[in-house]
């Protein structure tokens, strides 16, 4: 079946651009994670989505940062004045439900580019 | 606050070789879960094995097994009989028990020569 699938693969945009990232779950996966890779910072956490439960937004590193995920399904990561140290891969995963013991199946990312 | 940590930036290992990769990690939870994900030059990252705390017996997906030590807090995965496939960015991550968010070490790249 299909995976997850994030657009655009890449994204260039100039400093002070709001962007919006796209990710599409496995169908019928209930939690959805967001996370960012950037050579600072390495591997980190951003939001996490369960069914209707409020997010876990503990990983946003500022209020530029917001995400919302629509009908349970589609969820979109919105950067606001983007500043170069923005930067980085972006990377959307989903899981059956939110248990940790139930996998995190990753989408390709988007590579973001702030010049 | 969880930490991993990944010492080794680097390894190499020759095909038909074993590597072991190494990780520790700091938490107080007694409820936790570890994996190791494969990150090829595609980006996608990929489960390689996972490992609940709970269990003693040391988890083993065909060719990759894991030596986890709860004691020491270590969690080191072995490659065997190695493949030119292998070669990747390899993560080890953290998960506690009560939430899904996980917290990813610095990364070893695997170079896997012939």
């Amino acid at each position: 079946g299909a995976g997850v699938s994030q657009s655009p693969s890449n994204k260039v945009t100039e400093k002070g651009k709001d962007v919006e990232l796209r990710c599409d779950p496995i169908s019928g996966h209930t939690a959805l994670y967001w996370y960012r890779q950037s050579l600072g910072q390495g591997l980190e956490f951003l939001i996490y989505f369960q069914g209707n439960s409020a997010p876990d937004k503990s990983g946003l590193p500022s209020d530029r940062f917001s995400a919302e995920r629509t009908g349970g399904s589609v969820s979109t990561l919105t950067i606001q004045r983007t500043q170069q140290e923005d930067s980085a891969v972006y990377l959307c995963a989903s899981s059956l439900n939110g248990a940790p013991s139930y996998e995190q199946y990753f989408g390709p990312g988007t590579r973001l580019t702030v010049t | 606050a969880q930490t991993v940590t990944q010492s080794q930036p680097e390894m190499s290992v020759q095909e038909a070789e074993t590597v072991t990769l190494s990780c520790t990690y700091d938490t107080s939870e007694s409820d936790y879960y570890l994996f190791w994900y494969k990150q090829p030059p595609s980006r996608q990252m990929i489960l390689v094995i996972r490992q609940e705390a709970y269990k003693q017996q040391n988890a083993t997906e065909n060719r990759f097994s894991v030596n986890f030590q709860k004691a020491a807090k270590s969690f080191s995965l072995k490659i065997s009989d190695s493949q030119l496939g292998d070669a990747a960015m390899y993560f080890c991550a953290y998960s506690p028990g009560t939430a899904s968010k996980l917290t990813f070490g610095t990364g070893t790249r695997l170079q896997v020569t012939l």
